[in-house]
């Protein structure tokens, strides 16, 4: 079974600072995606970033990147110029490729970002 | 369009009765999902569907806990004899299962239950 963990339950970082987020996730499979999604306090998750396992290129949106590092299972999320609207829970998750679509989370890592 | 939508948002039950939870997802969207999120834990995934068909369930998804897709819009959820161990988050999320599509998730608010 897939499992994703996420063993930073909290984080913070100075507003304009950069920040990575930790994700490791254990798999057989050669094909999968991953996510980090953001819920903020209240408020509806949604989705971040995404990679794709077959490519070898990290992701990039904006301010947000990641490091995927397929033979170590690994999956950071890097915040750089933090804003005090990037503070929320975030959370690495795993999907297989194949047709299921259902999403597999990790614990989550509170980000806290001071002025 | 409004994006995922559930009702309601919250829930409070006592022990032992029926409640049921409804989430209208995106309008093109065929494919429906259900998680359950307990406080500074994860989604954990409960079930899903495609149209009006219910294709995976979770062990998570005891007899008490049935959920329902009738048209292949809005669904429903709902449980039995609620007991404590129920008090949590429900999610629902939405995607657009299509060849060469990347079947992206989108969440709804939540309805948070609590069970007394």
């Amino acid at each position: 079974a897939q499992t994703v963990t996420q063993s930073q339950p909290e984080m913070s970082v100075q507003e304009a600072e950069t920040v990575t987020l930790s994700c490791t996730y254990d798999t057989s499979e050669s094909d999968y995606y991953l996510f980090w999604y953001k819920q903020p306090p209240s408020r509806q998750m949604i989705l971040v970033i995404r990679q794709e396992a077959y490519k070898q290129q990290n992701a990039t949106e904006n301010r947000f990147s990641v490091n995927f590092q397929k033979a170590a299972k690994s999956f950071s999320l890097k915040i750089s110029d933090s804003q005090l609207g990037d503070a929320a829970m975030y959370f690495c998750a795993y999907r297989r490729s194949s047709n299921t679509g259902k999403l597999i989370f990790g614990q989550g890592t509170t980000l806290q970002v001071k002025p | 369009d409004t994006g995922v939508s559930q009702d309601p948002r919250h829930k409070i039950t006592k022990r032992g009765q029926n409640v049921t939870f409804r989430c209208d997802p995106i309008s093109e969207h065929n494919r429906l999902y259900w998680y359950r999120q307990t406080l500074g834990q994860g989604p954990e995934f409960l079930t899903y569907f495609q149209n009006e068909a219910q294709l995976e369930k979770s062990r998570l998804l005891s007899d008490r806990f049935s959920a329902e897709r009738p048209k292949g819009s809005f669904s429903t959820l709902e449980i039995q004899r609620t007991e404590q161990g129920d008090s949590a988050m429900y999610l629902c999320a939405s995607s657009l299962q299509a060849r060469f599509s990347y079947n992206e998730q989108f969440f709804g608010p939540g309805t948070r239950l609590t069970v007394l």
